[in-house]
């Protein structure tokens, strides 16, 4: 089974841009969609991101995701950071031996 | 309202069983795959297991296969995750989750609160 490594946190201050990494540790990263969540403290995930770079609906387009198939890497990029954006940030994918892997979750803080 | 509510947690001894469910409302049921996730005390999120929608196909991680069962009664609209031989690792809050697309590539778009299991002796 494949790994997604993300950074276990991230600092940023209001207003700005702050990238989120997921990194597949083999198979292609392009080859299965990469999924978003959002979890906040004592709270149940919500999907931000589905399908590599789909948004739900109600989620703002300051929230944009992309795969890089070069460096086998997913990105989650938070444009105009909010207060309310603190949080932990976590990628998904699958696999073809029908395996769901999480990654091991980013930790946002907003200063 | 879309609801997923979970229920059936509690405190158990190692090496017991447990059957969580989840009830579904407001949305067709037997049209959405299903999962279970879990998150031990302060750790990531850990897929525990997926069904279709009809029930006859289901995965799990390595780490339950064997010991964890899931399952679905789509004329009750609840999802069910049997669980044996427990052990302190299994202790965290377990949440079942809606899939819209009907494989396990899907994302989860509705997630419940969870319920809270704790194996100890």
């Amino acid at each position: 089974n494949f790994v997604l490594t993300q950074s276990q946190s991230v600092s940023e201050s209001p207003g700005k841009t702050v990238t989120i990494s997921c990194a597949r540790s083999w198979g292609n990263i392009a080859a299965d969609f990469v999924h978003w969540y959002q979890q906040r403290p004592g709270s149940a995930p919500t999907p931000i991101i589905y399908d590599n770079n789909q948004r739900p609906s109600g989620v703002p387009g300051r929230f944009s995701a992309s795969v890089d198939a070069s460096s086998n890497t997913a990105s989650l990029t938070i444009f105009g950071l909010l207060p309310e954006d603190e949080a932990d940030y976590y990628c998904q994918s699958s696999d073809v031996t029908d395996l769901v892997i999480f990654g091991g979750g980013t930790k946002l803080t907003v200063l | 309202q879309v609801h997923l509510v979970e229920s059936g947690g509690g405190v158990v001894q190692p090496g017991r069983s447990l059957r969580l469910s989840c009830t579904a409302s407001g949305f067709s049921f037997n049209n959405f795959v299903m999962f279970w996730v879990r998150q031990a005390p302060g750790k990531e999120l850990e897929w525990v297991s997926f069904i279709s929608s009809d029930g006859m196909t289901t995965y799990y991680s390595d780490n339950e296969k064997g010991r964890f069962s899931i399952s679905r009664d789509n004329r009750r609209n609840t999802l069910y995750l049997q669980m044996s031989d427990l052990r302190p690792e299994d202790t965290a809050v377990y949440h079942c989750a809606r899939g819209p697309r009907n494989d396990i590539s899907s994302h989860m778009d509705i997630w419940g609160k969870g319920t809270t299991v704790t194996v100890s002796s």
